[in-house]
Formats: C-alpha cells, sequence, structure tokens
C-alpha cells in the first residue's frame, strides 16, 4: 500500500468561496482518483487523474466547478469552486499502485462544510 | 455499467455474535470486488479484494468473503465480531476488463453491541 495524506482535513466555508483540497502521496504512482462522500452517502467518482494529461470527469461533474491538477506523480489538487451548502461532504482521494492498478487506496479524507 | 447493492442499511449484533454482511453486483464477464471499511471520521481501508483464482477471499480483522459466480455475489462474513468492529462497510466492483473505476454501494452500517 501508500501513505496517503490530504490537506485540509476538515474546513468550514463561506457559500460562493472555493476551497482547494491536496492529495500527496509517498511514491510515484500512475492513477489518482478523487470521490465525494455527500452526507450518509456512498462513495461517487468525480474524476480521474493522470499525471501529464487533463483530468477526465464523471457524468454530472465539470471542470469548471472541480478543476483538478496533477502537476507530477505524487500529488495532485482538487477545487470545489464557488461553493454552496449542497457541496457539503468528504472529498477523498485514492491511487492505485504498481503492478496492481486494479486495487485503490484512500487517503483520510477532507470534512468540507459550507454554510 | 456495473452496479452494487447492499442489502442491509444497518445491522445491529451482539458481541461475538457471527455476522454477514450481503453484497450483490450486476452481471459482467469479469470483475474485481472489493470490500472496504470506514471506521467514523477516518477514510477507507481496504478489507479484502477478489481479483481470480479462490473464491473464498481472507482479508483483515479476521473478516472473509466468498464469491459467488452464478448468484453474482460477494457476501462478507466474520464469525464472531467485536466492538471495535462498529464501522460503515462498502463493497465496490470494477470491471475485469482494465478498467480501474470503482463502483460503491451504499454501504452497511454495523453496530456491535455489548
Amino acid at each position: 500500500s501508500a501513505v496517503i495524506s490530504q490537506k485540509p482535513s476538515r474546513d468550514i466555508c463561506q457559500r460562493g468561496t472555493s476551497l482547494t483540497i491536496q492529495c500527496q502521496v509517498d511514491s510515484q504512482v500512475t492513477m489518482m482518483f478523487w470521490y465525494r462522500q455527500q452526507p450518509g452517502q456512498s462513495l461517487t467518482l468525480i474524476a480521474t487523474a493522470n499525471q501529464g494529461s487533463e483530468a477526465t470527469y464523471e457524468s454530472g461533474f465539470v471542470i469548471d466547478k472541480f478543476p483538478i491538477s496533477r502537476p507530477n506523480l505524487t500529488f495532485s489538487t482538487l477545487t470545489v469552486s464557488n461553493m454552496s451548502p449542497e457541496d457539503s461532504s468528504i472529498y477523498l482521494c485514492s491511487v492505485t499502485i504498481g503492478g496492481g492498478r486494479e486495487t485503490q487506496y484512500f487517503g483520510p479524507g477532507t470534512r468540507l462544510l459550507v454554510l | 455499467a456495473q452496479s452494487v447493492t447492499q442489502l442491509d442499511s444497518q445491522v445491529p449484533v451482539f458481541e461475538e455474535a457471527p455476522v454477514e454482511l450481503r453484497c450483490n453486483y450486476s452481471s459482467s464477464v469479469s470483475v474485481y470486488l472489493f470490500w472496504y471499511v470506514q471506521y467514523p471520521n477516518q477514510g477507507l481501508q481496504l478489507l479484502l479484494k477478489y481479483l481470480s483464482g479462490s473464491t473464498l477471499v481472507k482479508g483483515i480483522n479476521g473478516f472473509e468473503a466468498e464469491f459467488n459466480k452464478s448468484q453474482t455475489s460477494f457476501h462478507l462474513r466474520k464469525p464472531s465480531v467485536h466492538i471495535s468492529d462498529t464501522a460503515e462497510y462498502f463493497c465496490a466492483v470494477s470491471d475485469g476488463g482494465g478498467s480501474e473505476k470503482l463502483v460503491f454501494g451504499k454501504g452497511t452500517k454495523l453496530t456491535v453491541n455489548p
């Protein structure tokens, strides 16, 4: 597995503002993923981020709302733009490692509350 | 597209009792199956996975799961639970054809009572 950290661990934000979430991995990984977990719900994939290419977004998620950067093989950011209370969720990043690309390992998550 | 059904949203059990958390997935030629656990205020931890081979998979913390292709199921079991097993459990599936995308079930909240 890998050690995955996320910053911030939690935040309370005002509507209309933006928050950038960082995901750091202690080893180089090819695939990084960003998920949203709304209160009391399961995880929904937002986008897949490969280093050196544009992120691939799932249906219902757009780049203007959730811009993603992937500047190198150990780091990615997700920005939640122009936030509304409906964006209150846990945001998690995950990675696949080495030859075991089928298995995803998750970070601790960022707990976001939008007022 | 794949889908995952976790039939029980909540499962209360007493300590040292056996437990089974049910998971069914939509049919596909080949799939990879996973169980993750989420303790309160934490991220997801991989419990076990089925990629191929033996249909009985053993994971961490004494959990095991059995892949049943004919019933498209991947139920999670533990013969004797502890208070510390109280958590949310998620079943997930990805296509065995090379897509890394995971589809999650809605989760089962396991509560172990003394």
